[in-house]
């Protein structure tokens, strides 16, 4: 099955800052790359999503870019804002017969200080 | 629109009892995911659902876990004589589906079960 491990598991920056969390994935046959914030008491929710024929998607203050060959993808966020603090996760999905269910690393506790 | 609704938002209950948890997707999504998330093992696959019919349920932890969908919308996760391990959030997503590739998957807020 599917391995995934994400880095780091916190990190703390100041408002206005960037951060980016790495996520490395073992199965090849991955071919869609979200990434899911969660805040307290919530549901993970979907903030970017990237598929295996782009390297890169940007919306906003928020960017994924992906490296098939070297199976990781990263989340970017620039000009952090205290509303960012939440917990974030990397869910990468195959093809197939994996019917699309996502593989969840363990998870980047962000915080942003004002 | 409506998001992914599930119910009971807590449940607490005692060991050895059966426990029905419910998510109403959103209108129109046809596939359906359960997921389970715990302090200790994190978020994990229970299973998928394409319709009614569920081709994954590699995600089953034990044989006391089942669940069914009912006319392509409501689904139903049950715990029968549930265990203190049994005790996390059980979290539901939709999405479009179909064989267009992966779709967005989007989450509702969960059940938290609490085994005494």
């Amino acid at each position: 099955g599917e391995n995934v491990e994400q880095h780091p598991s916190t990190l703390s920056v100041q408002e206005g800052d960037s951060a980016v969390i790495k996520c490395t994935y073992s199965d090849s046959a991955s071919n869609y790359f979200p990434w899911y914030k969660q805040e307290l008491g919530k549901g993970p929710q979907l903030i970017i999503d990237i598929r295996s024929n782009v390297g890169e998607k940007k919306d906003q203050r928020i960017a994924v870019t992906l490296n098939k060959t070297a199976k990781h993808f990263s989340l970017h966020i620039t000009e952090t804002q205290p509303e960012d603090s939440a917990v974030y996760f990397c869910a990468p999905a195959g093809g197939g017969t994996s019917y699309g269910k996502l593989t969840f690393g363990q998870g980047t506790i962000l915080t942003v200080h004002p | 629109g409506a998001g992914v609704s599930q119910s009971p938002s807590n449940k607490v209950t005692e060991k050895g009892k059966d426990v029905e948890l419910r998510c109403d997707p959103i209108s129109g999504h046809t596939a359906l995911y359960w997921y389970r998330q715990s302090l200790g093992q994190g978020l994990e696959f229970l299973i998928y659902f394409q319709g009614n019919s569920a081709p994954d349920k590699s995600g089953l932890p034990s044989d006391r876990f089942s669940a069914e969908r009912t006319g392509g919308s409501v689904s139903t996760l049950t715990i029968q004589r549930t265990q203190q391990e049994d005790s996390a959030v059980y979290l539901c997503a939709s999405s479009l589906g179909g064989r267009v590739g992966n779709q967005p998957q989007h989450f509702g807020d969960g059940t938290r079960l609490s085994i005494l």
